[in-house]
């Protein structure tokens, strides 16, 4: 059972758009959400997180909003750059309670920017 | 900066050897993971752990074994490597035994033939 979904397996947006990818968790004990970013054969990068005490996280050009009631979070870029095509990735993990299981993650969503 | 290495970017291996991946990393970090990466599939969690000589199961732990003597080095063994194990390995550490913001290493392409 999947309990992080990205239900769009690519996204194509022009330069200089906003791109939005979408997340949806199942598991409502998920309390702290990230976005990596990943490019062919290299590791993912570490790009944004997100507390469930917030709905709304801002650094630069990403912003993420969390909407709790609807378990449902957004990766928003803007403006979109050709180095921003890569695959991004959606996680989530339940960060109260002492427990070191990992991450759990979204299958990836690849954005594709055209100039 | 949060260095995570992985000692081999491609490896070929042959069905049925053994085969040893290794991590390190050099932030004094209390967790580190190893995952694989499928098309389609995300990134799966294979084995952790959240101290030297600790190690807890993922969700796909079968066909490997983990081994960590000394907390910047955990190694994924896989005993009897087969054709279902070709794929991208992931690495990963975290500061603390709550989950927090995983590092990862560049990845090792390990195909078995």
């Amino acid at each position: 059972d999947q309990q992080v979904k990205q239900n769009s397996p690519s996204l194509s947006v022009q330069e200089g758009r906003i791109s939005i990818l979408n997340c949806d968790y199942t598991n409502s004990m998920f309390d702290y959400f990230l976005w990596y970013k990943k490019y062919p054969a290299e590791g993912p990068t570490f790009l944004i997180s997100i507390s469930s005490i917030k709905d709304k996280n801002e650094d630069g050009r990403f912003t993420v909003f969390l909407n709790k009631s609807a378990k449902h979070l957004s990766l928003h870029i803007v403006p979109s750059q050709p180095g921003d095509s890569a695959v991004y990735f959606c996680a989530a993990s339940v960060r109260t309670g002492g427990g070191a299981d990992g991450l759990t993650f979204g299958k990836g969503t690849h954005l594709i920017i055209q100039p | 900066d949060v260095k995570v290495t992985q000692s081999s970017r491609y490896l070929v291996k042959r069905t049925g050897e053994k085969v040893f991946l290794e991590c390190v990393q050099d932030m004094d970090h209390e967790n580190m993971f190893w995952y694989r990466q499928d098309p389609g599939l995300g990134l799966r969690l294979i084995y952790f752990s959240y101290d030297v000589k600790m190690k807890e199961k993922g969700d796909i732990p079968e066909g490997y074994s983990v081994s960590r003597e000394k907390k910047e080095r955990f190694s994924l063994i896989l005993e009897s490597a087969s054709t279902n194990q070709t794929s991208m390995y992931l690495c990963a550490s975290s500061f603390s035994r709550v989950a927090d913001t995983q590092y990862f290493g560049p990845g090792t392409r390990l195909t078995v033939l």
